[in-house]
């Protein structure tokens, strides 16, 4: 399966601390995309990056993608409670025939307390 | 507003009955998925329409059907033959390559 992993499953931080995700991947991709669901939600779009790509900031967001390891990770600076929701990893796959298809990971759960 | 609407929110369903989940987009996006998320499993494809009165099988795909009679709407029927269809049930559609996704809020399907 082309399914990313995220690591860790969990994550517990005090506001103001950064958080970190990660995500593995199996296969060759084109691009690789974050997402955010709060609880009972649907999932919003964060911030993609290119396999030509090696970073990317967004506000407080920072990916990085490191394609010969086949992972990236997610970076939340000043974090605050309203971060508080589970982050997925989603990546496409380099086959060059299924547009759009997205495969998605199991989730890091990022809890910030205040 | 532009976006992608489920409905009902929530949906309760009696053993042996079909229900049916309702998306509708007006993003004017071509392509459109269903997936399935369980608990600690992240999200699965039941199925994905890439332009009207076209769709193919996504990764569990068996005991759900789906139409794309519209651009703007994709309906996904949970038949009795799926078995065990608790589950949140996420839409998404997306344009063009790479496929940045937009996420309708949810249906909730609980097996009564």
């Amino acid at each position: 399966s082309q399914q990313g992993e995220e690591d860790p499953q969990a994550l517990s931080i005090q506001e103001g601390e950064n958080a970190t995700m990660n995500c593995s991947y199996k296969t060759s991709i084109n691009n690789l995309q974050w997402y955010r669901q709060n609880s009972g939600r649907g999932l919003v779009h964060l911030i993609l990056i290119r396999s030509n790509e090696r970073e990317k900031h967004s506000g407080r967001l920072r990916v990085t993608l490191d394609t010969s390891k086949k992972s990236s990770s997610l970076l939340i600076t000043a974090s605050r409670a309203a971060d508080t929701a589970s982050y997925f990893c989603a990546t496409d796959a380099d086959r060059g025939s299924t547009l759009g298809r997205l495969y998605f990971g199991r989730g890091t759960q990022l809890t910030v307390w205040p | 507003d532009g976006g992608i609407t489920q409905s009902p929110k929530y949906l309760f369903r009696k053993e042996g009955q079909n229900v049916t989940l309702s998306c509708e987009q007006n993003l004017n996006h071509d392509a459109m998925y269903w997936y399935r998320q369980d608990p600690g499993q992240g999200l699965r494809l039941i199925y994905y329409s890439q332009i009207v009165n076209d769709f193919q099988k996504g990764d569990i795909a068996e005991g759900y059907s789906v139409s794309r009679e519209k651009k703007e709407s994709f309906p996904l029927t949970v038949t009795s033959a799926q078995k065990n269809p608790t589950a949140f049930y996420l839409c998404a559609s997306s344009i063009g390559d790479p496929g940045v996704a937009f996420f309708g809020q949810g249906t909730r399907l609980t097996v009564v």
